[in-house]
């Protein structure tokens, strides 16, 4: 059974543009949150999707969005880069409502220069 | 306030010892689940071991355990015969009840480095 997915594992951005980043949950997983780890403010929450909708939000400003497809996977999206959103991206997969473990993707590392 | 902690920063354990790692957390939902999860310096946050408030019994999954005290709102992971490649960041998390179609987000301590020395 594949685990998470998360492409591309580093990216290298200018400051200004913009990212987008990409998550595949485990199969039948149907819950995808994305978290945000800095070594300054440590592992933080972004936001949470199921079923397509968005569930729950941290305090990120707008610039941070994020979808989900059909199929359950999920973007994850920051417009006009900041050096400060250089980070580890992570993408947690659960089973849905009800569920309990959490798995995690092997993230991906932006560098924003 | 602080709802995960994590006091020590650090740790060394030599191989083949058991090791302790603390985490206090702080709720006032009668419903939440407790994990822990291991990074090594690849990055991967590795899922570990889950507590739910309400499992009577102390959870267990191989050479992990956690050592589950609901009164003291603690919840340490045990780890029995440390091997090398043990040495990495472990994270506690909490999750509350989910609200509003939500499943929770996870909120994190801030980690121990663990260290198995050979």
């Amino acid at each position: 059974k594949a685990g998470v997915t998360q492409t591309p594992r580093y990216l290298i951005k200018t400051r200004g543009q913009q990212v987008t980043l990409s998550c595949s949950p485990i199969s039948g997983h149907r819950s995808v949150s994305w978290y945000q780890q800095t070594p300054g403010q440590g592992l933080q929450f972004l936001f949470e999707y199921f079923s397509e909708t968005q569930r729950n939000k941290g305090n990120f400003p707008g610039r941070f969005s994020g979808r989900q497809f059909s199929n359950s996977r999920s973007e994850m999206n920051v417009s006009t880069l900041e050096l400060g959103d250089s980070a580890l991206y992570l993408c947690a997969s659960s089973v849905g409502q009800g569920g309990t473990e959490a798995f995690f993707g092997q993230g991906t590392r932006l560098t924003v220069v | 306030a602080q709802k995960i902690t994590q006091t020590q920063p650090g740790m060394f354990v030599q191989e083949k010892e058991a090791v302790t790692l603390d985490c206090t957390y702080d709720t006032s939902d009668p419903s939440y689940g407790l994990f822990w999860y291991k990074q090594p310096s690849s990055g991967e946050m590795i899922f570990l071991i889950y507590q739910g408030s309400y499992d009577q019994q102390n959870a267990t999954e191989g050479r992990y355990s956690l050592n589950f005290q609901k009164a003291r709102k603690s919840a340490n992971l045990v780890i029995s015969a440390s091997q090398l490649g043990d040495s990495a960041m472990y994270f506690c998390a909490m999750r509350e009840a989910h609200m509003g179609g939500s499943q929770g987000n996870l909120i994190f301590g801030k980690g121990t480095k663990l260290s198995v020395k050979p």
